[in-house]
């Protein structure tokens, strides 16, 4: 059975800082993984997806890497702003099925 | 473009009542998906239809019936309502990548 795992469950960081935030996962047969922003009261909007047989996407400040043989992404923040404080989760999909983890809170402080 | 909407926003039940949530989607995709979010637990998916005319069991059934009226409409409906059935329900769609999140709403069951 397919396990997402996020860690930090939550970081605070200054603003400007660069970031890193983690996801894992126990099984390495996935289709994609996918980066996801909640907002508080809101629903998930959808940042970054990388297909199983890619190693990185990047959006602008954002960068999402896949390492399939290890079950590990990681999504990399650069120069983080205020506006970035939000909760993040990452996905892996199977045939139909997307499995989420707990998600990071994000806090960038001014 | 609405993409994934939703009804209602808020709803207050007391146990044992029923209702059923609405989720329709404008983007002409095959799959859709009905999630709950309860702290510290991520999105569990509850049911999900890979076509039209077809419906699968996610995590967390139990509790719970769908209805995949028509390609556009994916409903979601409580028989009798449990306390334990509190929670922000979110309904998404996806093509074969990206998934589509509606705004989401947020039951309580006194």
């Amino acid at each position: 059975k397919q396990e997402v795992t996020q860690i930090p469950a939550a970081l605070s960081v200054p603003e400007g800082e660069n970031l890193v935030l983690n996801c894992s996962f126990t099984d390495s047969a996935i289709y994609n993984l996918q980066w996801f922003r909640q907002d508080p009261g809101k629903g998930l909007t959808s940042l970054l997806l990388i297909q199983s047989s890619q190693r990185e996407q990047t959006s602008g400040r954002l960068n999402a890497s896949l390492d399939k043989s290890s079950g590990r992404s990681t999504l990399y923040i650069a120069a983080s702003q205020p506006g970035d404080s939000a909760t993040y989760l990452c996905a892996v999909r199977g045939t139909y099925k997307y499995i989420f983890g707990t998600g990071t809170r994000l806090k960038v402080l001014a | 473009n609405a993409g994934v909407t939703q009804t209602p926003k808020f709803q207050v039940l007391k146990t044992g009542q029923s209702m059923t949530l609405q989720c329709a989607q404008d983007m002409n995709h095959n799959s859709m998906y009905w999630y709950r979010q309860d702290p510290g637990m991520g999105l569990r998916l509850i049911y999900y239809s890979a076509s039209e005319g077809t419906t699968d069991k996610g995590e967390v059934p139990n509790g719970y019936n769908v209805s995949r009226l028509n390609k556009r409409e994916f409903s979601l409906r409580l028989e009798s309502a449990a306390p334990s059935q509190t929670s922000v329900y979110f309904c998404a769609s996806s093509e074969p990548t990206t998934q589509y999140f509606g705004p989401g709403t947020r039951l309580t069951v006194l």
